[in-house]
């Protein structure tokens, strides 16, 4: 069974930083890329990142460009996001999902607070 | 870089069918066959519902139904059931970017 067990969220201070990280299981985790995608409380889905299987290939949407940065560690079946210099509109729970056609499979969600 | 277009609501009786449209550029719904469909209830995570304009993965029952014409991507429920009440989101490629439309509420009278 594919399963997505996103960690690492919580409150942060404006212009802070947090990693999150993202533990798959069920499936050969180094064959598949991987994304994050974001959602506002109340608000819409937003795609977030992108990274290939083997890290070649690395794409950011222009909201967290030079901010966050994706990484994958297919030795420990991880994927991660490290965001910088965050900001009150980064509040959103975050979804890890994995790419095959399309976003296959999703995790559940770890929700990123920033607030003073 | 902007969100597909979707209508903010759409409604139907159980067994009837509505078509929720999403409304995008040549540079990602009309230059790709990558659109995907996504149902997403309240408190949960999405659910892959449509993927290339209008395959079905398993599992999805064959009520769901995905076309695309020009810029414009469709989803159709047709014999609508209770459960299908939720949140819609359509999603293109469109090479380094991915993008999703804001979202269309079901309501199942």
């Amino acid at each position: 069974e594919v399963q997505l067990v996103e960690s690492g969220g919580g409150l942060v201070k404006p212009g802070g930083s947090l990693r999150l990280s993202c533990a798959a299981s069920g499936f050969t985790f180094s064959s598949y890329s991987m994304n994050w995608v974001r959602q506002a409380p109340g608000k819409g889905l937003e795609w977030v990142s992108s990274i290939s299987s083997s890290s070649s290939y690395i794409y950011y949407a222009d909201s967290v460009k030079g901010r966050f940065t994706i990484s994958r560690d297919n030795a420990k079946n991880s994927l991660y996001l490290q965001m910088n210099s965050l900001r009150a509109e980064d509040t959103a729970v975050y979804y890890c999902a994995r790419t095959s056609r399309a976003l296959d499979y999703w995790g559940q969600g770890t929700l990123v607070t920033v607030s003073s | 870089q902007s969100a597909l277009t979707q209508p903010r609501s759409v409604s139907g009786s159980p067994g009837q069918s509505v078509t929720i449209s999403c409304t995008g550029t040549s540079s990602d719904v009309g230059g790709y066959n990558y659109v995907s469909w996504y149902q997403q209830h309240p408190g949960k995570a999405p659910k892959l519902m449509i993927y290339d304009v209008s395959k079905r993965p398993s599992g999805v029952p064959d009520r769901f139904s995905g076309s695309k014409s020009g810029n414009t991507a469709s989803l159709t429920i047709s014999g609508l059931q209770a459960e299908d009440e939720a949140d819609y989101y359509c999603c293109s490629y469109a090479g380094s970017y991915t993008f999703f439309g804001g979202g269309t509420k079901l309501t199942v009278l």
